[in-house]
C-alpha cells in the first residue's frame, strides 16, 4: 500500500536555527513528489515538485531534495514568519496525490 | 490573476441533511481535485474530474459525489451527513490532467455536523 510518512510530526526552532524536515514514501511508480505550506485555517500553498532521484529545487530559505526513498526539506535560517505546516504528497502511478500527516513548525524570535 | 475559490467557507448541517460545496478553478486549469481534512486522517483524496469527466476517485462511501460543468467549476455533494464528516474540504485545480502538473488549492470549505 502507498504510504508517505513525515517526520518529524513538531519541531521548534530557534529564528536562525537550521534544519531539516523528512518525507518518507512507499509508493508504485513515482511520478512526482510535491511539498506544500500550510497555514492555519488556510488551503496548503505549493511549494515545489520534484521528479527524480537527485533533483534539488530551491525557493529562499528553503531546499528540497529526493532520493528513491525519501525527500528533505532543508530550511536555512529560518524566521518567525516559516512557521505553519508542511506537508509532503506524492503521486503514484494511478494517478492519485497521496499526503503524509505533515510537519508542524515553529520558529521562535 | 485569481485563484481557487470555494464557497461557502464555513456551513454547519445537521445530521442526515445534504450539503454542495462549490470550487471555481483558476481560470484555465482544467482539472479539479477534492480532499477532506481532519487533524486525525490528514488530508485524504476523494476524487478528480478532468473536463467534465471523474478520472480518479479516492476509497469513500458513495454518500460523496462530485461532478464538473463546461466551465471546469465543480461541486461536490455529501447525502445523509454524519458527525464524522465533519471536516476542511479543499479543493485544488491544475492546468491538465493531475498526474502532470503541480495543484494549487483554495482556502477550503469548514463544514460542522451537529
Amino acid at each position: 500500500e502507498d504510504q508517505v510518512t513525515q517526520s518529524p510530526e513538531a519541531l521548534r526552532l530557534q529564528e536562525g536555527e537550521s534544519s531539516s524536515l523528512n518525507c518518507s514514501y512507499t509508493v508504485s511508480g513515482l511520478r512526482g513528489l510535491f511539498w506544500y505550506r500550510q497555514d492555519p485555517g488556510k488551503g496548503p500553498e505549493f511549494l515545489f515538485t520534484l521528479y527524480s532521484a537527485g533533483e534539488e529545487k530551491e525557493k529562499e530559505r528553503l531546499k528540497a531534495t529526493l532520493t528513491k526513498k525519501e525527500s528533505f526539506l532543508h530550511i536555512t535560517a529560518p524566521k518567525p514568519e516559516d512557521s505553519a505546516t508542511y506537508l509532503c504528497a506524492v503521486i503514484d502511478n494511478t494517478d492519485k496525490l497521496i499526503f503524509g500527516t505533515g510537519t508542524r513548525l515553529q520558529v521562535f524570535p | 490573476k485569481a485563484g481557487v475559490t470555494q464557497t461557502p467557507r464555513y456551513l454547519i448541517k445537521t445530521r442526515g441533511q445534504q450539503v454542495t460545496l462549490s470550487c471555481s478553478p483558476i481560470s484555465g486549469h482544467r482539472s479539479v481535485s477534492w480532499y477532506q481534512q481532519t487533524p486525525g486522517q490528514g488530508l485524504q483524496f476523494l476524487f478528480e474530474y478532468f473536463s467534465e469527466t471523474q478520472r480518479n476517485k479516492g476509497n469513500f462511501p458513495g454518500r460523496f459525489s462530485g461532478r464538473q460543468f463546461s466551465n471546469s467549476r465543480s461541486e461536490m455533494n455529501v447525502s445523509t451527513l454524519e458527525l464524522g464528516d465533519s471536516a476542511l474540504y479543499l479543493c485544488a485545480s491544475s492546468l491538465n490532467a493531475f498526474g502532470n502538473t503541480e495543484a494549487f488549492f483554495g482556502q477550503g470549505t469548514r463544514l460542522t455536523v451537529v
